[in-house]
């Protein structure tokens, strides 16, 4: 099956530094990549979706200049969350589809445990 | 407002019965609604899906109903395992004017009871 994965699995850091985090699709070409986030006990809500090669598109109320996403290839999105504050800690989930329907089946990675201190 | 509720936190069952979770939503459209599975620091997992032209899909042990007047999707998995313990996401999809909504419920954890 389709297999997507995240790295670093978990991150800690310090206030106002930044930090990558990488979604890959090992086994296929993703046309179209998901980034999620989740807090404890809350549902898993939409950041942005972004294309291979063009600017990513941000859900309402995610700010565009915090959340930096590439896309550089069609296995590879990478989201940098610039000047970390302790509110960003979060669960961060990507996905990965092989079109850009959502109606077609999201590969989800692992998700990546950030917390800033 | 395009959400979808899942008002059940949390739902315990013994193994071997059914498990019933449950979605409500609002303004009905042209929709795509779909079950995750969540295991504690993991990624959603997909489960079974369900389009608004039809009232149910069936697949293995899990069964998506879709009652439209009352804006109401189930999902029931007979017999419950334990290993179906995890928490439950309903997503619905909204397609429109070349671009998609998508919104998840809070979600339901289940626990099945050996």
């Amino acid at each position: 099956g389709a297999v997507v994965s995240q790295h670093p699995s978990r991150v800690i850091c310090k206030s106002g530094t930044s930090v990558k985090i990488e979604c890959r699709s090992l086994d296929f070409q993703a046309t179209t990549m998901f980034w999620y986030r989740q807090f404890p006990k809350q549902s898993l809500m939409l950041m942005a979706t972004s294309n291979e090669g063009s600017k990513a598109t941000y859900e309402q109320g995610v700010e565009k200049d915090k959340f930096l996403i590439n896309h550089a290839s069609l296995t590879l999105s990478t989201l940098t969350v610039t000047s970390a504050h302790p509110e960003d800690s979060s669960f961060y989930i990507c996905s990965a589809s092989t079109s850009g329907h959502l109606t077609d089946t999201q590969y989800f990675g692992p998700g990546t445990r950030l917390t800033v201190l | 407002d395009q959400q979808v509720k899942q008002n059940s936190p949390s739902l315990s069952v013994q193994e071997g019965r059914i498990s019933i979770l449950n979605c409500d939503y609002t303004n009905s459209m042209f929709d795509y609604f779909l079950w995750y599975k969540k295991y504690p620091a993991e990624g959603p997992t997909f489960l079974i899906s369900i389009s608004s032209i039809k009232d149910k899909n069936e697949d293995g042990r899990f069964t998506v109903f879709l009652n439209k007047s009352a804006k109401h999707l189930s999902l029931h998995i007979v017999p419950s395992q334990p290993g179906d313990s995890a928490v439950y996401f309903c997503r619905r999809v909204i397609a429109g004017a070349g671009s998609y909504q998508l919104t998840f419920g809070k979600g339901t954890k289940l626990s099945v009871i050996p």
